[in-house]
């Protein structure tokens, strides 16, 4: 079945560094790739989604890269602040309406002071 | 605007007592999912509705679990006899379907414990 892998489960970084969250999927019939950001006690919130018609996609201080040959996909936040401190999550669907979204299992990020 | 709301926030409940979890999703979104996230197994979608019709009940892990929607402005997950393994955090996310996927947005959550 469909399957998302991400990578790495930890990461900390000093504010100010640059963070780097990788995931890889499965379905080759893929074409929607959002990321998600949650916070302790709360939901998942969506911070930025790619469509496969595009390679790259940038909001501020986050981008999001998609290599659809590679079946890979990647979230840069650069300017790290505490308050991206959170566990983020990739996901990947076949961007119909009708179609399920497979989650990552989850990064945790830390922000260093 | 008022987002996805669920209640309770927290059940505290006893192994083989009902459990029923509810859900109002955001405003004219027509489409409501049910996840629930472990340590063990991170976010699954359990079921997923459409219109009010469930499309994909793939996920719920057995017949103890189901689901409702009798409406656009709610829906409940129920589960009758609640066991120890089904302590969790349960979502509900709404999203519009005109298409091509829309975003989920999510729910604070019900964190379940099963004593």
């Amino acid at each position: 079945g469909e399957n998302v892998e991400q990578h790495p489960s930890t990461l900390s970084v000093q504010e100010g560094d640059s963070a780097v969250i990788k995931c890889t999927y499965s379905d080759s019939a893929s074409n929607y790739f959002p990321w998600y950001k949650q916070e302790l006690g709360k939901g998942p919130q969506l911070i930025i989604d790619i469509r496969s018609n595009v390679g790259e996609k940038k909001d501020q201080r986050i981008a999001v890269t998609l290599n659809k040959t590679a079946k890979h996909f990647s979230l840069h936040i650069t300017e790290t602040q505490p308050e991206d401190s959170a566990v983020y999550f990739c996901a990947a669907s076949r961007g119909s309406s009708a179609s399920k979204i497979i989650f990552g299992s989850g990064t945790r990020l830390s922000i260093r002071p | 605007d008022a987002g996805v709301i669920q209640s309770p926030r927290h059940e505290v409940t006893e192994m083989g007592q009902e459990v029923t979890l509810r859900c109002k999703p955001i405003s004219g979104h027509n489409s409501l999912f049910w996840y629930r996230q472990t340590m063990m197994r991170g976010l699954e979608l359990l079921i997923y509705f459409n219109n009010n019709v469930p499309i994909d009940d793939s996920g719920m892990p057995e017949d103890r679990f189901s689901a409702k929607m009798p409406n656009a402005s709610f829906s409940t997950l129920k589960i009758q006899p609640s066991e120890p393994r089904d302590s969790a955090v349960y979502f509900c996310a709404s999203s519009v379907s005109a298409g091509v996927q829309e975003t989920q947005y999510f729910g604070p959550g019900t964190r379940l414990l099963v004593l």
